[in-house]
């Protein structure tokens, strides 16, 4: 069984420049997340999704990220413009009964 | 909210001794605690993980032992070896389902052959 898919696993922009990020969950999890995390750190959530809903966006910076999970599985994450501090490995995870299963995770740098 | 520190940040050890990494938690209604291992470039897998309901788990040379009234939890890793190597995370959630996990710093494990 395939795992949680990201992509891209790289990505290098300027600053100002748009993002985007897709994740494939595992197939049957109805829970999907995206974290953040910073080099040397733990992840950080940015939003979980339950189906197509968002129920936690409360670490989400709204003012230049959005994030969209349109019928249930895959999602994508936005971020526009991108800021050199957007520099970061964006992780996507999925789970059904509690165990969170991650992506490879999308590296980000914004030069 | 939930806040989880974690230590060492980094803990070198010699082939064949163990490995102790140590977390606390500041919410006492937190009731499930994984452990991920992330080894470099790669995703976070989890290891193992405990519950409120009991102290101590193990798994072959890992265990987690749990003090609720301490707030805080241990992962414990004997016979270390090279592949051990790896940034280890605990986390925590007052979420059943284990969702809203808080993940502490992480910790840089080094094991010398």
């Amino acid at each position: 069984e395939a795992g949680v898919v990201q992509s891209p696993r790289y990505k290098i922009i300027e600053k100002k420049q748009p993002v985007a990020f897709w994740c494939n969950p595992i197939s049957g999890h109805n829970t999907l997340y995206w974290y953040l995390q910073n080099l040397g750190q733990g992840p950080e959530l940015l939003i979980r999704y339950e189906n197509e809903e968002a129920v936690d966006d409360s670490q989400l910076p709204k003012d230049r990220f959005s994030a969209e999970r349109l019928k249930g599985v895959d999602s994508t994450l936005k971020i526009q413009p991108a800021e050199l501090g957007d520099s970061a490995v964006y992780l996507c995870a999925s789970s059904n009964t509690g165990e969170l299963f991650f992506g490879e995770g999308s590296r980000l740098t914004v030069l | 909210g939930e806040n989880v520190e974690q230590h060492p940040s980094t803990l070198s050890v010699q082939e064949g001794d163990s490995a102790v990494i140590k977390c606390t938690y500041s919410d006492s209604a937190s009731n499930y605690f994984p452990w991920y291992k992330q080894e470099l470039g790669k995703r976070p897998q989890l290891i193992i993980d405990i519950r409120s309901n009991v102290g101590e788990k193990k798994d072959q040379r890992i265990a987690v032992t749990l003090n609720k009234t301490a707030k805080h939890f241990s992962l414990h890793i004997t016979e270390t070896q090279p592949e051990d190597s790896a940034v280890y995370f605990c986390a925590a959630t007052a979420d059943n389902a284990g969702n809203m996990l808080t993940f502490g710093g992480g910790t840089r494990l080094m094991v010398k052959p």
